[in-house]
């Protein structure tokens, strides 16, 4: 089974800092995407960003980019210019060639003005 | 982005009692639906997979008689949880892959079930 770790509970930022969430996972699969997903205090789930695992160029969204190491089953995710709303759960997640999703334990962000 | 939603938002109910969750895909065909759960503080665990027209695939641990799925249409999944109990109590969350223009799944907004 496909496991992701998240090994950080809770990370603080300065607003308009930087931050960086860690994530590994285990898999025997080639194809799958990562995923990291916001859970704000409403508990709706939010994509923020996703990486394909065949692709190589790390993904970006404006101020979210990832780092993604294939080899060292590492996904981290960097969060620039960190803004007050940027405050929740950020959850790692992993999808499977089933499309089924293993979710990391969490990292709770407190963005500090 | 497409829309998910599930009914109710929250419910509250005795021990012993039934209760059922629908999660509706509103602007798109899914024909499969994940279901999870996730404890206070905690992770999203999945539970099961839900395929229109056939039988869901449940996770290692989930009970099957317990956790009743129902994918009867394009557009809607049921979560049935049979007599139920203050464990259960939990927040539920489906979510609905849509394949086209390309292979995208998409959250509802979860149901706090509390049993009393």
């Amino acid at each position: 089974a496909q496991t992701v770790t998240q090994s950080q509970p809770e990370m603080s930022v300065q607003e308009a800092e930087t931050v960086t969430l860690s994530c590994t996972y285990d898999t025997s699969e080639s194809d799958y995407y990562l995923f990291w997903y916001k859970q704000p205090p409403s508990r709706q789930m939010i994509l923020v960003i996703r990486q394909e695992a065949y692709k190589q160029q790390n993904a970006t969204e404006n101020r979210f980019s990832v780092n993604f190491q294939k080899a060292a089953k590492s996904f981290s995710l960097k969060i620039s210019d960190s803004q007050l709303g940027d405050a929740a759960m950020y959850f790692c997640a992993y999808r499977s060639g089933g499309d089924q999703f293993y979710f990391g334990t969490g990292t709770s962000l407190t963005v500090i003005p | 982005g497409a829309v998910v939603s599930q009914h109710p938002s929250r419910v509250i109910c005795k021990s012993g009692t039934s209760v059922k969750i629908e999660c509706r895909s509103l602007d798109f065909q899914a024909t499969t639906m994940f279901w999870y759960r996730q404890f206070p503080k905690q992770s999203l665990m999945l539970m099961a997979t839900s395929n229109e027209g056939s039988k869901a695939t449940y996770e290692q641990g989930v009970e099957k008689d317990k956790f009743l799925i129902n994918h009867a249409s394009l557009t809607l999944s049921t979560l049935t949880v049979t007599s139920a109990h203050p464990e259960d109590s939990s927040f539920y969350i489906c979510s609905a892959r849509r394949q086209r223009p390309y292979n995208e799944q998409f959250f509802g907004p979860g149901t706090r079930l509390t049993v009393l």
